[in-house]
């Protein structure tokens, strides 16, 4: 079955510290891997939509990028505003109905 | 322009209840999920509906959980009989779909549902 695993769970970072997020996937053909930012309490706000490796997506302080195994959201100078929740899910090519997504990370941008 | 609506958002029920939840798409979407999503995990697949059929249904969705989607338009999750382990967010997400093409997911804010 197509699995998703996001490291690390949780992220704690000061304002203006860039780091990336990791996203492996396991998939018989990948059709698309997707990023989203959760609050709490919250629905998932969609971010970015990769289809290929190499491809890369980038919004403000958000690039997203895709290799045949894993994506990288690499967050440059973070504000505490960036604290959330992100998640990752692929959809695959044989089995498009369905989407997996991973645990998420849990970022913490601290002032 | 509003985006995908659920209704209601919190949703308290004694166990052995039958609970009912709404959805409204985005309305040009003609593709809509429910997921479940409990603390610390990601959303997790629960069904799929293209237009007014459905089409993929998860094995987490027993006999007691029943999903419609009328006319096309919005869609409703059932759940009869409710458990204890049935306590999660209830998130529903509709998405444009043509000639094979699949397009992201929009989320609505949830319905959380607490079973005591």
């Amino acid at each position: 079955e197509d699995q998703v695993t996001q490291s690390p769970e949780a992220l704690r970072l000061q304002e203006g510290e860039s780091s990336s997020l990791n996203c492996s996937y396991t998939v018989s053909g990948l059709r698309g891997l997707f990023w989203y930012r959760q609050d709490p309490g919250k629905g998932p706000e969609f971010l970015f939509t990769l289809y290929s490796a190499g491809e890369e997506k980038e919004k403000e302080r958000l690039k997203a990028t895709l290799t045949k195994k894993e994506s990288f959201l690499h967050i440059t100078a973070p504000k505490p505003e960036d604290s959330a929740t992100y998640l990752c899910a692929v959809q695959g090519l044989y089995n498009f109905n369905k989407f997996y997504f991973g645990s998420g990370t849990k970022l913490n941008v601290k002032p | 322009d509003t985006g995908v609506s659920q209704d209601p958002r919190h949703k308290i029920t004694k166990r052995g209840q039958n609970v009912t939840f709404r959805c409204d798409p985005i309305s040009e979407h003609n593709r809509l999920y429910w997921y479940r999503q409990t603390l610390g995990q990601g959303p997790e697949f629960l069904t799929y509906f293209q237009n007014e059929a459905q089409l993929e249904k998860s094995r987490l969705l027993s006999d007691r959980f029943s999903a419609e989607r009328p006319k096309g338009s919005f869609s409703t999750l059932e759940i009869q009989r409710t458990e204890q382990g049935d306590s999660a967010m209830y998130l529903c997400a509709s998405s444009l779909g043509r000639g094979g093409l699949y397009y992201e997911q929009y989320f609505g804010p949830g319905t959380r549902l607490t079973v005591t």
